[in-house]
């Protein structure tokens, strides 16, 4: 099983609700990740992060913020909900660079979330 | 445009038949990986093989890679039920500080 958690796994919120999505890994890995997947689509990187106090936008543009306090700590935030922000958000790190020739991404299993 | 591309989209192919996905990207690159998601669920890593690495094996997965032509090649063999799942690649840019980029996937079928 993967050393990433997400919660929570599924997330109904009305509109302009304030929203964060938690994202815990315990391999100490230093960079982290966000992807937006709509089902049955590409994921979209959203924020990444290289370590603690270092975070940085994606490929996507999001209105959602991200912060790194902790090392295994990175959660999402959405300070005002819309239904436009209805998708799968994945949560993802990878180890150091010496490493990341012979290992991939270890994913969480995803917060699946719906602003009515 | 994504840098991984993959094809065919979706494939349904019979129980114990062996399924084949290719992926073709753009740049040159550090190394490539596939990943098996299976619905509404996280990504999970496959295998990895590296620039300098023109096929790999693991249990009944294999992994092809040709550089001078951009692509790559996912062949898993005498499928079951539990193989259904979408199946993504993912390049690793040596222009890239180490971001993969994904490709759109292959939704794969096996049917009993």
């Amino acid at each position: 099983e993967a050393d990433i958690y997400q919660t929570p796994r599924y997330l109904v919120i009305g509109t302009g609700k304030k929203i964060t999505l938690e994202c815990s890994q315990t391999m100490g890995h230093d960079k982290m990740y966000w992807y937006q997947q709509d089902p049955g689509m590409e994921l979209h990187l959203i924020h990444y992060s290289y370590g603690v106090n270092s975070t940085e936008k994606g490929d996507l543009s999001s209105e959602s913020t991200v912060s790194r306090i902790r090392t295994e700590h990175f959660p999402l935030t959405l300070e005002s909900a819309r239904p436009s922000h209805t998708s799968q958000y994945l949560c993802a790190s990878s180890p150091p660079g010496s490493l990341r020739a012979y290992y991939g991404y270890t994913f969480g299993s995803g917060t699946r979330l719906t602003v009515v | 445009s994504q840098q991984g591309e993959e094809d065919p989209q979706a494939l349904s192919i019979q129980e114990g038949e062996n399924a084949t996905m290719n992926c073709s990207y753009k740049t040159s690159i550090n190394n490539l990986q596939w990943y098996r998601q299976n619905s509404g669920r996280g990504l999970v890593h496959l295998i990895l093989i590296r620039s300098n690495e023109r096929e790999k094996h693991s249990g009944r997965l294999r992994v092809t890679l040709d550089t001078s032509k951009k692509s790559s090649s996912l062949l898993i063999t005498a499928s079951r039920a539990a193989d259904t799942a979408s199946y993504f690649c993912a390049t690793d840019p040596y222009s890239s500080a180490s971001k993969i980029i994904f490709g759109s996937g292959t939704r794969l079928s096996i049917r009993p």
